[in-house]
């Protein structure tokens, strides 16, 4: 299997630019998690998906977020406009709902750096 | 929500050397996790274990649900052991977000 694939692997943008960062995942599984990681606050959970459909999206910082996921086998995360302070490693994670197969499966992140 | 510690913060070993890294949970959990996260910044799932012990080559792993904790052993460690590693715990249903912790850096030199 691929795995969990992600684009774009880095992102450098100016602020108040729009991003979009993409995630395939696992073919099979059904759900997908969007996670940021910085130094300051480590690994946060942003929202997932079971089925295609939101189930958490507390963790998202701001209405600048967003996150969509139009099928099972493509996610997006966008933010607009962009920060500074929205730089970081965001990865996305799937796994398959049932007994041992619950492996979270990461993809290989996307460094986002907003000048 | 769920709280999960995981200790020491940091650790430094030579190379051979063995080394227990714990974590522990505030809460009640059906699903625990350990990643690697090597210095490429991949994460890497080590092993699902909620309960009970697993072993995959020199590393192994137990979970004793019941006093709200977790060890992963590293036994012989390589420079390649280097990176840091996350234990990650959820409650509920299939498919609940993992919460995880804030890792244990180790570094192996030869």
């Amino acid at each position: 299997d691929a795995g969990v694939i992600q684009s774009p692997r880095h992102e450098v943008t100016e602020m108040g630019q729009e991003v979009t960062l993409r995630c395939k995942p696992i073919s099979g599984h059904n759900s997908l998690f969007w996670y940021r990681q910085t130094m300051m606050r480590g690994l946060e959970l942003l929202i997932y998906f079971n089925n295609n459909v939101p189930i958490d999206d507390s963790g998202m910082p701001e209405d600048r977020f967003s996150a969509k996921m139009p099928n099972a086998s493509f996610s997006t995360l966008k933010i607009q406009p962009s920060e500074p302070r929205d730089s970081a490693v965001y990865f996305c994670a799937s796994s398959f709902g049932g007994g041992r197969q619950r492996a979270l499966h990461f993809g290989n992140g996307t460094r986002l750096t907003v000048t | 929500g769920i709280q999960v510690e995981q200790s020491p913060p940091d650790l430094i070993l030579q190379e051979g050397a063995n080394s227990t890294l714990r974590c522990n949970f505030s809460d009640s959990v059906n699903n625990l996790q350990w990643f690697h996260q090597n210095p490429w910044g991949q994460l890497i799932n080590l092993f699902y274990i909620p309960s009970g012990t697993k072993q995959n080559g020199r590393l192994s792993a137990t979970t004793v649900a019941t006093e709200r904790y977790s060890l992963l052993y590293i036994s012989s460690s390589q420079t390649t052991d280097s990176g840091v590693y996350f234990c990650a715990v959820a409650r509920g249903q299939a498919g609940t977000a993992l919460i995880f912790g804030k890792g244990t850096t180790l570094s192996v030199s030869s």
